[in-house]
């Protein structure tokens, strides 16, 4: 079975710094998709970034990038110049085949201005 | 464009009553995902559609919920009777199939049922 592990149950960071947020996931598949999503307070849930498996670049959306390390089945989501909007829950979600998404137990994302 | 839109965005009832969710898909997209999130279990994908047909419902808890899809542009998740551990937020989902291969699910923003 597929599964996606979140470590860190809260993190928090000053306004302006730079923060990582952990995600690891089991799986046997080689061709699969990562994404993060964010839910802000209003419970909406935003695409952050996604993430192909065969690709070797780490994908960057403006303030958001990722480290993908496909051996190590980690994809971490990096914040640069953290902003008061940042704050949200964070979920690292997993899908293969042609539509299982499968969500991690989220990071609480606080922003100290 | 308009994004996936839900409705009721709230919704109490009491236990034994009959709860129906909707939800408008975006224009276009030809996969409609019903999911549930709570505290205890996280998000969970309940049942998926492709082209109005469902595909995968391994996910529905019980007999006593049911998701139809009679056109491209509108969904139902019912449940009946509703009983307090139904008490959830439960999100529609929708993405379109691009190079063969569906893309991005985009969420919309949820309904949060209450069962007393």
């Amino acid at each position: 079975a597929q599964t996606v592990t979140q470590s860190q149950p809260e993190m928090s960071v000053q306004e302006a710094e730079t923060v990582t947020l952990s995600c690891t996931y089991d799986t046997s598949e080689s061709d699969y998709y990562l994404f993060w999503y964010k839910q802000p307070p209003s419970r909406q849930m935003i695409l952050v970034i996604r993430q192909e498996a065969y690709k070797q670049q780490n994908a960057t959306e403006n303030r958001f990038s990722v480290n993908f390390q496909k051996a190590a089945k980690s994809f971490s989501l990096k914040i640069s110049d953290s902003q008061l909007g940042d704050a949200a829950m964070y979920f690292c979600a997993f899908r293969w085949g042609a539509q299982k998404l499968v969500f991690g137990q989220g990071t609480r994302l606080t922003i100290n201005p | 464009d308009a994004g996936v839109i839900q409705s009721p965005r709230h919704e109490v009832t009491e236990m034994g009553q009959e709860v129906t969710l909707r939800c408008k898909p975006i224009s276009g997209h030809d996969y409609l995902f019903w999911y549930r999130q709570t505290m205890m279990r996280g998000l969970e994908l309940l049942i998926y559609f492709n082209n109005n047909v469902p595909i995968d419902d391994s996910g529905m808890p019980e007999d006593r919920f049911s998701a139809k899809m009679p056109n491209a542009s509108f969904s139902t998740l019912k449940i009946q009777p509703s009983e307090p551990r139904d008490s959830a937020v439960y999100f529609c989902a929708s993405s379109r199939r691009t190079s063969g291969v569906p893309d991005t699910q985009y969420f919309g923003p949820g309904t949060r049922l209450t069962v007393l």
